[in-house]
């Protein structure tokens, strides 16, 4: 699985959209983007993810660039409750062996504040 | 709420001891993965089945155990334990066996005194 890399941490006011970068200059043509996000010692919960074109759900945004060497994770208009750590992982789907698992880094914190 | 269940939520235990954590995967889910979560680790992969049977592992010490019933739940056995196993245990599942989206249960926390 590529690498990836992210801020450790961020701030954003309440209301407004959270822009959350990660780059994955090694991501292979078959890899797709996941975001997961790891509320204090909560379970991590799936957000979103991208092959190439950008996503969009009931949580989130996910833009992923031409290259594809890195995406954005977008919440549009963040709360309190959206305080958390954010993966980005990048996999690819339909491997075998070890590959079934997550790889979790170290994420990026993400800090709503009032 | 996943839909992925885990008992206990807290297990206080002594050195030495044993202990299982069970997982209830997401109904219609065949895939159960574990995952380890300690302050110096962060998440860790520790093995995963797939319908009753392993299909990957990771960094899991020897004297862990798992494995999946019939019913598709799954129980992580954890013996001889150590001041070094404290940490939160997350189980996943996801619908196929290559876990595109895994789904993640609340976590069971265990601290080793």
């Amino acid at each position: 699985d590529a690498k990836t890399t992210q801020p450790p941490s961020m701030d954003c006011a309440e209301g407004r959209a959270a822009n959350l970068p990660c780059n994955h200059s090694t991501i292979s043509g078959n890899e797709y983007v996941y975001w997961y996000r790891q509320i204090h010692s909560q379970g991590p919960q799936y957000i979103i993810h991208g092959l190439k074109n950008n996503e969009t759900n009931e949580m989130a945004s996910l833009i992923i660039t031409e290259d594809r060497k890195s995406s954005t994770l977008i919440l549009p208009h963040a709360t309190l409750r959206d305080t958390a750590v954010y993966y980005c992982i990048v996999r690819a789907p339909n491997s075998g062996g070890s590959n079934y698992k997550l790889t979790f880094g170290k994420g990026t914190l993400l800090t709503v504040n009032p | 709420d996943s839909g992925v269940t885990q008992t206990p939520k807290h297990l206080i235990t002594a050195t030495g001891q044993r202990v299982t954590l069970r997982c209830s995967p997401r109904s219609g889910d065949l895939s159960v993965y574990w995952y380890q979560q300690s302050l110096d680790q962060g998440l860790q992969f520790l093995i995963q089945y797939y319908n009753g049977e392993e299909r990957a592992k990771g960094n899991i010490l020897e004297r862990f155990s798992a494995q999946q019933f019939p019913d598709l739940h799954s129980e992580l056995n954890l013996s001889s334990l150590e001041l070094g196993d404290s940490a939160l245990y997350f189980c996943a599942s996801s619908a196929s066996l290559h876990g595109d989206t895994q789904y993640f249960g609340p976590g069971t926390r265990l601290t080793v005194l």
